[in-house]
């Protein structure tokens, strides 16, 4: 089956400009996760979709950062403003629901954003 | 508040030394424990889980609720298990959270 595809695989971009992520998770996954990968650091979860309403989104910078899943299915991530912090693999993920018993999280290959 | 600890940023082992990666997790419920691995290059993909009782590649780890930990081991290192390795927990509402990984390097 296909896998969980990202766009751009890399992006870099001055301070204050603004930048967008895409994910196509896998067919037929209800859940959608967008994590922040900074190096040397474990994913940080940014938020959770379930179908197309955010499940939790407690961790996301939301004066800056944004995200939709219109239809749920595909995924875009925003960040307007960036800051130099914000340099770092933004990870999307996928997993089947409803049980938990089957949950595997399906990565995609990030998209590594440079903020100079 | 949840959270997935593992202490060792880097683990150092010679080929066909015994491997034991840690990781502690605080969280008040049953929770769902997962170990996911990064090869060089490659996605981060499920390695396994606590709730399958499996042993994958020689990998296992059992969920010890007692002390809350899920330590992944295994007896006998391979230079291909060198990767990234991370602990991860699922909330009751699908929130997946991960350690802050863990290296482990295997010479040979």
């Amino acid at each position: 089956e296909a896998g969980v595809a990202q766009s751009p695989r890399y992006k870099i971009i001055e301070k204050r400009q603004s930048v967008a992520f895409w994910c196509n998770p896998i067919s037929g996954h209800a859940t959608l996760y967008w994590y922040q990968q900074i190096l040397g650091q474990g994913p940080k979860l940014l938020i959770q979709f379930q179908n197309n309403g955010v499940v939790d989104d407690s961790q996301l910078p939301k004066d800056r950062f944004s995200a939709e899943r219109l239809k749920g299915v595909d995924s875009t991530l925003k960040i307007q403003p960036a800051k130099l912090e914000d340099s770092a693999v933004y990870l999307c993920a996928s997993s089947l629901t409803p049980g938990r018993s089957n949950t595997e999280a399906f990565f995609g290959q990030g998209t590594r954003l440079t903020v100079v | 508040a949840q959270r997935v600890t593992q202490p060792e940023k880097l683990l150092s082992v010679f080929k066909g030394a015994p491997v034991e990666l840690k990781c502690n997790y605080s969280y008040s419920g049953s929770p769902e424990l997962f170990w996911y691995v990064q090869y060089s290059r490659q996605r981060l993909q499920l390695l396994l889980r606590h709730i399958s009782r499996e042993s994958i590649k020689g990998f296992t780890a059992d969920l010890n609720k007692g002390e809350t930990s899920f330590h992944l081991k295994k007896p006998f290192a391979q230079e291909e298990d060198s990767a990234m390795y991370y602990c991860a927990l699922l909330s009751n509402t699908g929130k997946l959270i991960f350690g802050q990984g863990t290296t482990l390097q295997v010479k040979p």
